[in-house]
């Protein structure tokens, strides 16, 4: 069993389109971190949220962590081809503060 | 260099191989990690290094994995006897510090694939 479900898997759209992914779990977690992965490339830490409820805005990507803390969405605004890329959420584990468990990631294609 | 880099960025081994990984990370960090990242799996902690302390190594698949940090900068992950299911891209990240919201720096990853 995965503690992070990420839906879709993958997500193909046209340029201008919006859309939202989602991080889920039945756990509670302290804070979740959201990274985007470019082909070829490691990934790169976009947004932390840490407080149930919030919503963090990083240009057209609006990051929402829910009331109870067990999940998030990410929503992305007229979609650009740059937004491709592997979608991961991630949260500390097994106790630990340093150990990042990943979920499996949505990879986006935006087609021109 | 500005980022973390690893080498090689390709590696292509036979099975029963030995391989290292090389990692250098961001000048003045103290904590390095190794992570894997196969198809179908995501990616997965391997080890933990912070300063002086013992790493966390409970992540490491077999014994046939190690890894070591020397002098608190460059990094080494060592597979020995390579086996096709090991075939993956190997990434390193490093941080300033070790926190619950600390940000991870990652490098390109070394892409192993055991033939």
């Amino acid at each position: 069993t995965q503690l992070l479900e990420q839906s879709p898997q993958f997500l193909s759209i046209q340029e201008g389109e919006n859309l939202t992914v989602y991080c889920n779990s039945s756990s509670v977690f302290s804070s979740l971190q959201w990274y985007r992965q470019e082909p070829g490339e490691g990934p790169v830490l976009l947004v932390t949220v840490v407080t149930g409820g919030e919503v963090k805005k990083l240009k057209r990507l609006t990051f929402q962590f829910g009331d109870a803390r067990k999940d998030s969405s990410l929503h992305i605004t007229a979609a650009q081809p740059g937004d491709t890329g592997l979608y991961l959420c991630a949260v500390n584990s097994g106790g630990s503060n340093y150990k990042l468990t990943f979920g499996k990631g949505t990879l986006l294609t935006v087609n021109p | 260099g500005a980022g973390v880099s690893q080498s090689p960025s390709n590696k292509v081994t036979e099975k029963g191989k030995d391989v290292e990984l090389r990692c250098d990370p961001i000048s003045g960090h103290t904590a390095l990690y190794w992570y894997r990242q196969s198809l179908g799996q995501g990616l997965e902690f391997l080890i933990y290094f912070q300063g002086n302390s013992a790493p966390d190594k409970s992540g490491l698949p077999s014994d046939r994995f190690s890894a070591e940090r020397t002098g608190g900068s460059v990094s080494t992950l060592t597979i020995q006897r390579t086996q096709q299911e090991d075939s993956a891209v190997y990434l390193c990240a490093s941080s300033r510090e070790t926190g619950e919201n600390t940000e991870a720096f990652f490098g390109q990853g070394t892409r192993l694939t055991v033939v």
